[in-house]
């Protein structure tokens, strides 16, 4: 069955470029019905949405992080990944990949989820 | 962005009885062409990643048990637990995704009374 695993750095300094990557396993990335996304729980907080990306390369952000995250895709490697730059203490944060399903006229939900990665924004 | 409002924050409910989480959309999520709710709900308990319990605003994902129903339609949408059992204690979000960016409501907290 699908699984999703998030690898990185469990710590970044203010200012720096926090950088994630997710593995997908038990099926291929290269699927037609689906975008792959990230997406972020402060601490004790909500889930905010950061961004998706098709297999081809086609991505969609969240406009409030003003540009800082980059969504990239491999898939030869079967794994897609985010860099989110300048980051501050607000970017401490539970980092979520997830499988989200996509029809033609737009993305949907969040079918699998990785188990999460907490990154921690100090000096 | 399209605002979700879940209500209320918490609740407190005794086994066995019956849970209503609320979530309200700043606009319609209802897609007139196809007329589909784009709408979600997730479970999720401490220390694990939320888990999709509907989609389409009343669709059981596979495995969700049929206590968890799902209704509403355009701007107001409710999230039901029929008959609470131990193992439902979680927090509940809701989820459009009629706009980009896709956006959460703020999570509704259920505990047992």
């Amino acid at each position: 069955h699908l699984q999703l695993q998030e690898s990185g750095p469990g710590l970044a300094k203010p200012s720096e470029t926090l950088s994630l990557t997710c593995t997908v396993s038990g099926g291929s990335i290269r699927s037609t019905s689906h975008y792959w996304g990230w997406i972020r729980q402060p601490p004790g907080k909500g889930l905010e949405y950061i961004g998706s990306i098709y297999y081809s390369g086609s991505t969609y952000y969240n406009p409030s992080l003003k540009s800082r995250a980059t969504i990239s895709v491999d898939t030869s490697r079967n794994q897609f990944s985010l860099k989110l730059s300048s980051v501050t203490a607000a970017d401490t944060a539970i980092y979520y990949c997830a499988r989200q399903y996509y029809e033609s006229i737009g993305l949907g939900w969040f079918d699998t989820w990785g188990q999460g990665t907490l990154v921690t924004v100090s000096s | 962005d399209i605002v979700m409002t879940q209500s209320p924050d918490s609740l407190a409910v005794s086994l066995g009885e019956r849970a209503t989480i609320n979530c309200k959309s700043s606009q319609s999520v209802l897609y007139s062409s196809n007329n589909k709710n784009y709408l979600a709900w997730y479970q999720q308990k401490p220390g694990q990643p939320p888990k999709l319990l509907i989609y389409w605003a009343s669709i059981r994902e596979s495995g969700v048990p049929d206590r968890f129903s799902g209704s509403g339609s355009g701007t107001d949408f409710t999230l039901t637990i029929s008959s609470l059992q131990a193992e439902d204690v979680a927090v509940y979000y809701c989820q459009q995704y009629y706009g980009i960016p896709v956006t959460f409501g703020g999570g509704t907290k259920v505990e047992i009374k």
